[in-house]
């Protein structure tokens, strides 16, 4: 079974610029999160969203990030425009809904690493 | 409010070596979750294991064990025998069951250096 899926793995990019990040999560499964993880904050949680509907974002640092959830197997996440602070590695993850729901496991793409120059 | 602290930052042991990684948890609810979860080098993050807050039997896989105590709020993680491809940082998370926010909060995470 496909995992869940980030594109792209890196993405170097000039300060001002806009970025997209993408991700593909497990079939069947509910839950969406954005994870962001620097060496500095660690791994922060950005927004969440439970079939297709956005639930929290209260993680998302400022106007200038955005996700979207159009239908059950898409996600993005917009910077724009991109600062060099928004550097870091931005992991998508999903999990199952249902009776267990909220709690269970999550289970993370590779990551997009970003680089704002 | 939840809370995991993983209180080694960093941990080095020679290969063969038995080694334990901490994770202590805060919270009100008595239905929570546990989990473990690994990131090498490559930079992904693999599930481990998770635990709910009723089973408090300790688990075994292979090398791998953990053990859940709630008289602590601990659930400790042991790598037996430990090999060089168990380098990697380990994050403790705990999850309320019963919580608003379906958030998963992770630890700081304990990166482990297996020496050869």
């Amino acid at each position: 079974d496909a995992g869940v899926i980030q594109s792209p793995r890196h993405e170097v990019t000039e300060m001002g610029q806009e970025v997209t990040l993408r991700c593909k999560p497990i079939s069947g499964h509910d839950y969406l999160f954005w994870y962001r993880q620097t060496m500095m904050r660690g791994l922060e949680l950005l927004i969440y969203f439970n079939n297709n509907v956005p639930i929290d974002d209260s993680g998302m640092p400022e106007d200038r990030f955005s996700a979207k959830m159009p239908n059950a197997s898409f996600s993005t996440l917009k910077i724009q425009p991109s600062e060099p602070r928004d550097s870091a590695v931005y992991f998508c993850a999903s999990s199952l809904g249902g009776t267990s729901g909220r709690s269970d496991t999550q289970y993370f793409g590779p990551g997009t690493r970003l680089t704002v120059l | 409010a939840q809370k995991v602290t993983q209180a080694q930052t960093e941990i080095s042991v020679v290969e063969k070596e038995d080694v334990t990684l901490d994770c202590v948890y805060e919270t009100r609810d008595t239905t929570y979750y546990l989990f473990w979860y690994k990131q090498p080098p490559s930079g992904e993050l693999v599930f481990l294991i998770r635990r709910n807050s009723f089973d408090e039997q300790n688990e075994i896989s292979g090398r791998y064990s953990w053990n859940f105590q709630k008289s602590t709020s601990s659930f400790n993680f042991t790598i037996t025998a430990s090999q060089v491809v168990d380098s990697a940082v380990y994050f403790c998370a705990l999850s309320e069951a019963v919580n608003r926010d379906d958030k998963i909060i992770f630890g700081k995470g304990t990166r482990l250096h297996i020496l050869p």
